[in-house]
């Protein structure tokens, strides 16, 4: 079936040190949305990708659909500690709406 | 305006025992989906409802887990003969329901089944 990976699954930067996660699936995509989960939190609506090498910012976050529709990144300049959580991208299901998550990225930020 | 909310917010059950989940999605939100999560996992997809109906129930795991939205508002999540391995965070998420529409999640339901 079709499946979602990201990587890597934790990361850990000093504030202000940028940070990037990477997510592919393994069939094309007619779309890509992330999420970010504070801890202890559910997860949050970012953003959603639907164009082949669409690029959006939204702030410090800069967001990639690629090409082959096939996969995405996320990447944060000058992480702060508001930063902190676990990111998800995920893809539509089988059906109509139903998401696809990858496992996430843990990111946690030292100050 | 409100956001989806789920109670209870916690559920402490004993294996065995029947258990109800419920979802109140955003108002006029015509589609809501349940995912559970795991403790360092994504959310996984356990149900979707278009309306009244369910119009996917692939990720349902077995006949132990029903769903109902009897008035396409409101939904409750049923677990029979809960499990130890039933322990999770259930999730419902509600959203517009056009195709693609962003997904809101409500805060959650942790379930322990001890």
């Amino acid at each position: 079936g079709q499946q979602v990976m990201q990587i890597p699954q934790y990361q850990h930067v000093q504030e202000g040190e940028d940070f990037t996660t990477y997510c592919n699936s393994s069939t094309t995509l007619s779309n890509i949305q992330w999420y970010k989960q504070r801890p202890g939190g559910h997860p949050v609506f970012l953003i959603q990708l639907v164009k082949s090498g669409e690029v959006k910012k939204q702030k410090r976050l800069t967001f990639q659909f690629g090409e082959a529709k096939k996969n995405s990144s996320l990447h944060i300049t000058a992480t702060q500690t508001t930063d902190v959580g676990t990111y998800f991208c995920a893809g539509p299901g089988g059906s109509q709406g139903n998401l696809i998550f990858g496992k996430g990225t843990k990111l946690s930020v030292k100050p | 305006g409100a956001g989806v909310s789920q109670t209870p917010s916690n559920k402490v059950t004993e294996k065995g025992k029947y258990v109800e989940l419920r979802c109140d999605p955003i108002s006029g939100h015509t589609a809501l989906y349940w995912y559970r999560q795991s403790l360092g996992q994504g959310p996984e997809f356990l149900i979707y409802f278009q309306g009244t109906g369910a119009a996917d129930d692939s990720g349902l795991p077995n006949d132990r887990f029903f769903a109902v939205r009897p008035e396409g508002s409101v939904s409750t999540l049923k677990i029979q003969r809960t499990e130890r391995g039933d322990s999770a965070v259930y999730l419902c998420a509600s959203s517009s329901g056009l195709a693609g529409g962003t997904q809101y999640f409500g805060p959650g339901t942790r379930l322990t089944v001890l």
